[in-house]
């Protein structure tokens, strides 16, 4: 079993829709998590952290479930320009230490 | 530099030989990781080096696979023997320090795209 898991999709919506990622991992005592992305031939960059209590920025809304070890990201009003592949990541450690466990990502593609 | 910087950007080397690929973190980035991408996959974790510690190396795939991290600034990670399964996108990330502290966020290069023939 992979230590963070996504669903790899592909997702297509259309241009508006609400769309939902989760995530699971494996490590118990993990200590902060991520939403990275990623677009075609380039390299991650950070959408946002995931905050116990949860979090929004803007048309995305990122939560944590550690009892059930789940993290989700939630795209509202999809636009054209979030097609990408969104990347989860664990980090071992809550501060800027530790080892960055990436899943394999799950590929988003909005369309007209 | 502004960022991280990866070189070289683009290297085709035949199958046996050996290659040396380079990171130039953000200055003041305490922590330095590599990961591997291969075409349509995810990043796959070599190592990591945090400060003075030693390196988690847990992800090295082989023997073939070594990194080293001089002054706690440039990373160099070596291949030997190359095998055509070694063909893949090579990335650098960095963070930590007084370049951004707290956040956790991992700043990437542009990666070395290695061909192996």
């Amino acid at each position: 079993r992979k230590e963070v898991e996504q669903d790899p999709g592909p997702f297509n919506v259309p241009e508006g829709a609400t769309v939902a990622f989760n995530c699971t991992y494996s490590n118990s005592a993990s200590q902060s998590f991520f939403w990275y992305r990623q677009d075609c031939r380039k390299e991650p960059k950070l959408l946002m952290s995931v905050y116990s209590s949860g979090n929004e920025d803007g048309r995305f809304t990122a939560q944590l479930n550690r009892a059930s070890q789940y993290i989700s990201l939630l795209i509202r009003d999809s636009k054209l320009s979030d097609s990408a592949t969104y990347l989860c990541v664990v980090n071992s450690h809550n501060t800027n230490a530790g080892k960055s466990t990436f899943g394999d990502g799950t590929t988003l593609t909005v369309k007209p | 530099g502004a960022g991280v910087s990866q070189s070289p950007s683009n290297k085709v080397t035949e199958k046996g030989k050996d290659v040396e690929l380079r990171c130039d973190p953000i200055s003041g980035h305490t922590a330095l990781y590599w990961y591997r991408q291969s075409l349509g996959q995810g990043l796959e974790f070599l190592i990591y080096f945090q400060g003075n510690s030693a390196p988690d190396k847990s992800g090295l795939p082989s023997d073939r696979f070594s990194a080293e991290r001089t002054g706690g600034s440039v990373s160099t990670l070596t291949i030997q023997r190359t095998q055509q399964e070694d063909s893949a996108v090579y990335l650098c990330a960095g963070r930590g320090g007084s370049a951004a502290p707290n956040t956790g966020e991992l700043f990437f290069g542009e990666g070395s795209r290695l061909t192996v023939l």
